[in-house]
């Protein structure tokens, strides 16, 4: 079975802290995403990356960066911590196989920033 | 760009019965994929059942299945016979069919099955 891992399921932050959240998938999968889950607004994507050291930006960037020096590990990081970052985070893979498009979903961080 | 819209937030259902959670998207694109994704309170993501927009034939998958309306840009999942385990928030999403192609999701269905 695929998998994908998130360091946390819970995080709590102060304003202004550096964040790093990874993400590890074992499938050997070309794409990854980071996703922000908030109430009444679906999943929202953040960055992803269809290759190692490949980045896109997604609907939502602001305030956020990626690294993927690997390529089964994707990192979010939040520079400076804020408030209204507090949210649920999703990381996914998929391969680039169009006709086998199935994205696995990490289990989840909840990150809270006081 | 495309979007996707569920217009339900909340649904409730019998357990044994039947509920439909309705979604309906936008897109210029002719070849996409569609999907359903289930997010029970554990958060673990699952994908429900895919549809290929290029197939008539709508999916289905055990209890679960859907009615694709290509015409109207609808893509509708029927439970049949609930089961409490149903009970997850439901995301419906959209894909291209092209490479390097990304997910758009609904703001999803809270869905609750009664005993």
């Amino acid at each position: 079975d695929v998998k994908v891992t998130q360091s946390s399921r819970y995080l709590v932050k102060r304003t202004g802290e550096k964040v790093f959240l990874e993400c590890v998938q074992d499938m050997d999968h070309e794409n990854m995403f980071w996703y922000r889950q908030d109430p009444g607004l679906g999943l929202r994507l953040i960055y992803f990356s269809y290759d190692v050291k490949m980045k896109e930006k997604g609907d939502i960037p602001e305030g956020y960066s990626v690294s993927r020096e690997k390529k089964e590990r994707f990192s979010l990081i939040l520079e400076s911590a804020s408030t209204n970052q507090t949210s649920m985070y999703l990381c996914a893979s998929r391969t680039n196989r169009v006709s086998y498009n199935e994205q696995f979903f990490g289990p989840g961080t909840r990150l809270t920033v006081l | 760009a495309q979007t996707v819209t569920q217009s339900q937030p909340e649904m409730s259902v019998q357990e044994a019965e039947t509920v439909t959670l309705s979604c309906t998207y936008d897109t210029s694109e002719n070849n996409y994929y569609l999907f359903w994704y289930k997010q029970p309170p554990s958060r673990q993501m699952i994908l429900v059942i895919r549809q290929e927009a290029y197939k008539q034939q709508n999916a289905t998958e055990n209890r679960f299945s859907v009615n694709f309306q290509k015409a109207a840009k609808s893509f509708s999942l029927k439970i049949s016979d609930s089961q409490l385990g149903d009970t997850a928030m439901y995301f419906c999403a959209f894909m291209t069919a092209r490479y390097g192609s990304r997910l758009t999701f609904g703001e999803g269905t809270q869905l609750t099955v009664n005993p």
